[in-house]
């Protein structure tokens, strides 16, 4: 597609239940990631796609959380047992190469996820 | 450790007047890149421009200006002459050569610009 697309882009849950978040990158960006932005924070890396190999996932806060990528395309990001302290909005970014820093990201409208 | 800090929390201005928002950065790196990115209330982030470690020369485009100063550790970027569609908030990000091109943010600078 022409942009990164996310969905939902609003997602209520009650603790403890499983969610998942998916990101379409541009079409033919081999680079993919994930941020976290919680209310009053910045962006907080959690984990980078290169195809559908994961490379880094150091920002990951807590094994509830993991992520695939399948086709060198589509990402999920699932949290389990979700908490209160999961509400954020979680944006997803692609680029055309990783690792050269030559490529501004382009990042999608993000989900926003509220844990009651 | 890398770390980027916008010291300014919140920036209101009326329409007309010049803005700076202040980005300190710090890095062991010699080669990195240095963004800024804004974010609008619909909440996507727009890429403003990367800088690299090598290229000190100041950038103007069109209304806005980045000032790049490795002696102070700087990345400084000017809004002149403001307007409202200027409002947002503006992240300023770190981002190490040969790594990921994992992006390092600050915590932002929301900027309020008045009618």
């Amino acid at each position: 597609g022409a942009g990164v697309s996310q969905s939902p882009s609003n997602k209520v849950t009650e603790k403890g239940k499983d969610v998942e978040l998916r990101c379409d990158p541009i079409s033919g960006h081999t680079a993919l990631y994930w941020y976290r932005q919680s209310l009053g924070q910045g962006l907080e890396f959690l984990i980078y796609f290169q195809g559908n190999s994961a490379p880094d996932k150091s920002g990951l806060p807590s094994d509830r959380f993991s992520a695939e990528r399948t086709g060198g395309s589509v990402s999920t990001l699932t949290i389990q047992r979700t908490q209160q302290e999961d509400s954020a909005v979680y944006l997803c970014a692609s680029s055309l190469y990783a690792g050269q820093g030559d490529y501004g990201y382009t990042f999608g409208s993000g989900t926003r996820l509220t844990v009651v | 450790a890398q770390k980027v800090t916008q010291a300014q929390t919140e920036i209101s201005v009326v329409e007309k007047e010049d803005v700076t928002l202040d980005c300190v950065y710090e890095t062991r790196d010699t080669t990195y890149y240095l963004f800024w990115y804004k974010q609008p209330p619909s909440g996507e982030l727009v890429f403003l421009i990367r800088r690299n470690s090598f290229d000190e020369q100041n950038e103007i485009s069109g209304r806005y200006s980045w000032n790049f100063q490795k002696s102070t550790s700087s990345f400084n970027f000017t809004i002149t002459a403001s307007q409202v569609v200027d409002s947002a908030v503006y992240f300023c990000a770190l981002s190490e050569y040969g790594n990921t091109d994992k992006l390092i943010f600050g915590t932002g600078t929301r900027l309020q610009v008045f009618p």
